[in-house]
């Protein structure tokens, strides 16, 4: 699976737009780009996935960029509920179509203050 | 609808025992992931599960196992347990297609003493 690098971590006003950046510029063609996130203690939480297409769902937008090689996560109005670590992925698909692990890294933890 | 379920939640135990940890997909999930979590070494993939075969592992000792069962209920053991084997085990499930997310549940923070 392609290698992910995301900033160790940000701050955003509430009710502003979070902006999470994600470089992946050695993903494959048949490569999906995922995003989960973590509040302390409680398992990833599901947020959005893409693979060439900007995607836009209740939770969140992902830009992915016209080469793919790197995405950003928005969150348009975020809360405090939102502080957690963003964790950026990029999963295979087998030939045969089966499911790939998702591998984690250290994830953006993002602070959204008053 | 239900979510991903784990038992227990907490669990301490001794250096050299075994342990088994249970997980409950939402219905209809046939895939069913085990994730190891620590401070030093982040989330980890240990094992997946679809139609009660292994489909992919991790790299972790022998002593890490699991299996499913045919109503997709999940368990994974863990044999002679050491002290670095205290972590936060996450389960996920999905229905196993190619860009089915996952669901994850709480967890079973395990305590090695």
């Amino acid at each position: 699976d392609a290698k992910t690098t995301q900033p160790p971590s940000m701050d955003c006003a509430e009710g502003r737009a979070a902006n999470l950046p994600c470089n992946h510029s050695t993903i494959s063609g048949n490569e999906y780009v995922y995003w989960y996130r973590q509040i302390h203690s409680q398992g990833p939480q599901y947020i959005i996935h893409g693979l060439k297409n900007n995607e836009t769902n209740e939770m969140a937008s992902l830009i992915i960029t016209e080469d793919r090689k790197s995405s950003t996560l928005i969150l348009p109005h975020a809360t405090l509920r939102d502080t957690a670590v963003y964790y950026c992925i990029v999963r295979a698909q087998t030939l045969t179509g089966t499911a790939s692990k998702l591998t984690f890294g250290t994830g953006t933890r993002l602070q959204v203050t008053l | 609808k239900a979510g991903v379920t784990q038992t227990p939640r907490y669990l301490i135990k001794t250096r050299g025992q075994q342990v088994t940890l249970s997980c409950s997909p939402i219905s209809g999930h046939r895939s069913v992931s085990w994730y190891q979590q620590t401070p030093g070494q982040g989330l980890q993939f240990l094992f997946e599960y679809f139609s009660e075969t292994q489909r992919n592992k991790g790299n972790f000792p022998g002593r890490f196992s699991g299996r499913q069962f045919s109503n997709s209920r999940s368990e994974m053991n863990v044999s002679t347990l050491e002290l670095g084997d205290s972590a936060l085990y996450l389960c996920a499930s999905s229905l196993g297609d190619r860009v089915a997310g996952y669901t994850f549940g709480s967890g079973t923070r395990l305590t090695v003493v």
